[in-house]
């Protein structure tokens, strides 16, 4: 079975300091990875994905994220946050070849908090 | 434009009532989604289809049904049965390899009064 885990309920960050937001997976087989950014009462917007290769993932916005498949984790960075990016933002896994199927198992969420 | 619509943006339902979702894609995807959100809870998987015809159940079907009759439309039923239906409906879609991001739309906020 896939899972995801976002430790962090909340982020608080000032405008201009390094945002990360954590996530952690658990996969049978080899896992895809997704970061999303929701608005309030707006569907999902995708930022990125690791597939294969580069640990490093860059996206949209500024984000990047790094894989690490020791610790099983995929972090979301940005070097300097805006206020505009105060957010929930949701990681996501899609296993592959399992009973899973390719369906997306999404994480709780981390609401990001940036203040002026 | 491609993309995926939700209708409506915003639904009320009586008690004992059933309604019905709208999803429709123009992105030639084969798998769509229906999730389910709900505060500090994230997203839970409804019911999922790969192909027409064909759909799987989720994490929690209970109360709800789908239809898969096209390709572009994956209609969502809140059956009388789903006690707790008050929720932010969310509907996406993809391409069935597995490193395809999904293609989520507005949302469907669904109320009983």
């Amino acid at each position: 079975a896939q899972s995801v885990a976002q430790p962090e309920d909340q982020v608080n960050v000032a405008e201009g300091n390094p945002l990360t937001v954590k996530c952690t997976y658990s996969v049978s087989g080899n896992p895809y990875l997704f970061w999303y950014v929701q608005y309030p009462n707006r569907g999902l917007q995708f930022l990125l994905k690791y597939i294969t290769g580069d640990n490093l993932v860059k996206g949209s916005y500024g984000f990047e994220a790094e894989f690490n498949k020791s610790q099983t984790s995929f972090h979301l960075k940005k070097p300097s946050a805006l206020v505009s990016d105060s957010a929930l933002y949701f990681c996501a896994v899609r296993d592959w070849g399992t009973d899973s199927w390719g369906k997306f198992q999404f994480g709780a969420g981390t609401q990001v908090v940036v203040t002026p | 434009d491609g993309g995926i619509t939700q209708s409506p943006k915003y639904l009320f339902r009586k008690e004992g009532q059933n309604v019905t979702l709208s999803c429709e894609q123009n992105l030639n995807h084969d798998a769509m989604y229906w999730y389910r959100q709900d505060p500090g809870q994230g997203l839970r998987l409804i019911y999922y289809s790969q192909i027409v015809n064909d759909f799987q159940k989720g994490d929690i079907a209970e109360g709800y049904s789908v239809s898969r009759e096209k390709k572009e439309s994956f209609p969502l039923t809140v059956t009388s049965a789903q006690k707790n239906p008050t929720a932010f409906y969310l509907c996406a879609s993809s391409m069935i390899p597995g490193g395809n991001e999904a293609f989520f739309g507005q949302g469907t906020r669904l109320t009983v009064v």
